[in-house]
């Protein structure tokens, strides 16, 4: 079946500092990828997603390449800020046929960013 | 934009209570789904519903039922709740199709409280 591992967290980092969450996938099909994003007290967001091998998705900052070779969506940003302060998870979805997908998450990471 | 909201916030229940949580979506999508979210377990799949009136258990549906009336309210039901339910609840929605890739709309989540 479909999995999905990304580091444990809780990760802590200053302001300004570059972030990396790693995430790898096992999938038996072409899945499509997502990092989802929970503030505090909220619901799921959609951060970025990527459709097919090599694309990048890209938004505030973040950034995942979808890499087949090495099975693997790593998040990353250059310069976080106190606002980042989440907790990140990773997904894939695999068609099941006929319109249905089968949606996979990781266990999140939670991040701090401090001043 | 999707919205998917769900009625209650924050619900504080005792135990052997009947609770109805209740989420609405209003982009007329086909499928709809209930997840538990606990710290260090992640995303746990309850039910969700491919269109009205169809339901699937999902990875942990004991203690829960759900009804899907009409296409835009999915409503999970626990029918006689314990402590061990106590936990944040997320409904979310995802079209079907062609131009789908699987990514699912959140709302804000409700969560339970069972004394």
């Amino acid at each position: 079946g479909n999995s999905v591992t990304q580091m444990e967290g809780p990760v802590t980092l200053s302001e300004e500092a570059f972030l990396t969450i790693n995430c790898t996938y096992t999938a038996t099909g072409y899945p499509s990828l997502f990092w989802y994003v929970q503030y505090p007290g909220e619901g799921l967001q959609l951060l970025l997603k990527a459709t097919k091998a090599d694309d990048k998705g890209s938004n505030k900052g973040f950034e995942a390449t979808y890499r087949k070779e090495t099975t693997s969506f790593h998040l990353e940003k250059g310069s976080v800020q106190v606002s980042d302060s989440a907790v990140y998870f990773c997904a894939l979805s695999d068609s099941t046929g006929a319109g249905s997908y089968q949606l996979t998450f990781g266990k999140g990471t939670k991040l701090s960013v401090i001043p | 934009d999707v919205k998917v909201t769900q009625s209650s916030r924050y619900l504080v229940k005792r135990t052997g209570e009947k609770v109805f949580l209740e989420c609405v979506q209003d982009m007329d999508h086909e499928n709809m789904f209930w997840y538990r979210q606990d710290p260090g377990l992640g995303l746990r799949l309850i039910y969700f519903s491919y269109d009205v009136k169809m339901k699937e258990k999902g990875d942990i549906p004991e203690g829960y039922s759900v009804s899907r009336e009409k296409k835009e309210r999915f409503s999970l039901i626990l029918e006689s709740a314990s402590t061990n339910q106590t936990s944040m609840y997320l409904c979310a929605s995802r079209p079907t199709g062609t131009a789908a890739t699987g990514e699912l709309f959140f709302g804000e989540g409700s969560r339970l409280t069972v004394l």
